[in-house]
């Protein structure tokens, strides 16, 4: 069966320092991946999305970036943080296109606090 | 592109009481629809999904929901919630070679004993 792992669970970072979060998929090849937000008392925001390696679609333009080095890994980072990125982060995957399977898959979140 | 409302942001429900979450989308193609369930400070996980077939589906933990293509709405149900049923609740769709999903808003739901 298929598993999806995210860390750190949650993270407390001051204004201005960097960001890596990691989030990692196993029991399945070449899934499509996506890094969501919610801040609080607000919905899930995409923030990107991967359908495959080193294949990066960006929906937010803000200070965030993501990267996936591997088939099963992908990487929310930023280099200063800033207040308004407080929030819960959510990674999640699906089976690649056409593989008649439509719903996400998600971790259990990493909780970031920008002080 | 497709987008979700779902009509009440807060649903406060007695316990062993029916909830019913309401959900309508917008598309001019045809659409696969899902609910989430979001306990606190966890992801989200799958309760049902509707991909074509019986327009009634099941889920988890007795939650049902209806597709009504006419009335382009997918709400869900529960003929008799538990405290354990306080969560949010987040309707999504996407259709066919859609990378995406569009989410709702989400809908808080609150169980009293």
């Amino acid at each position: 069966s298929q598993t999806i792992h995210q860390w750190p669970a949650t993270l407390v970072q001051p204004v201005g320092s960097p960001l890596s979060l990691e989030c990692t998929v196993e029991g399945t090849s070449n899934p499509n991946l996506y890094w969501y937000r919610q801040a609080a008392g607000r919905g899930l925001q995409l923030l990107f999305y991967s359908v495959g390696i080193g294949q990066i679609s960006s929906e937010v333009p803000q200070n965030l970036s993501a990267s996936r080095p591997q088939d099963r890994q992908f990487i929310l980072s930023s280099k200063k943080l800033l207040l308004s990125d407080s929030g819960f982060y959510l990674c999640a995957w699906r089976p690649g296109q056409g593989r008649g399977s439509y719903e996400q898959y998600f971790g259990p979140g990493t909780r970031l606090t920008v002080t | 592109a497709q987008s979700v409302t779902q009509l009440d942001s807060q649903v406060p429900v007695f316990e062993e009481a029916p909830v019913e979450l309401r959900c309508n989308y917008s598309s001019s193609v045809s659409v696969y629809l899902f609910w989430y369930v979001q306990y606190p400070n966890q992801g989200l996980q799958l309760l049902l999904k509707y991909l074509s077939g019986s327009t009634l589906v099941k889920g988890i933990n007795g939650f049902e929901a209806e597709f009504n293509k006419s009335q382009t709405s997918f709400h869900l149900r529960k003929p008799s919630v538990h405290i354990s049923d306080t969560a949010e609740y987040f309707c999504a769709v996407t259709r066919s070679n859609d990378y995406k999903l569009s989410f709702g808003a989400g809908t808080t739901v609150t169980v009293r004993a």
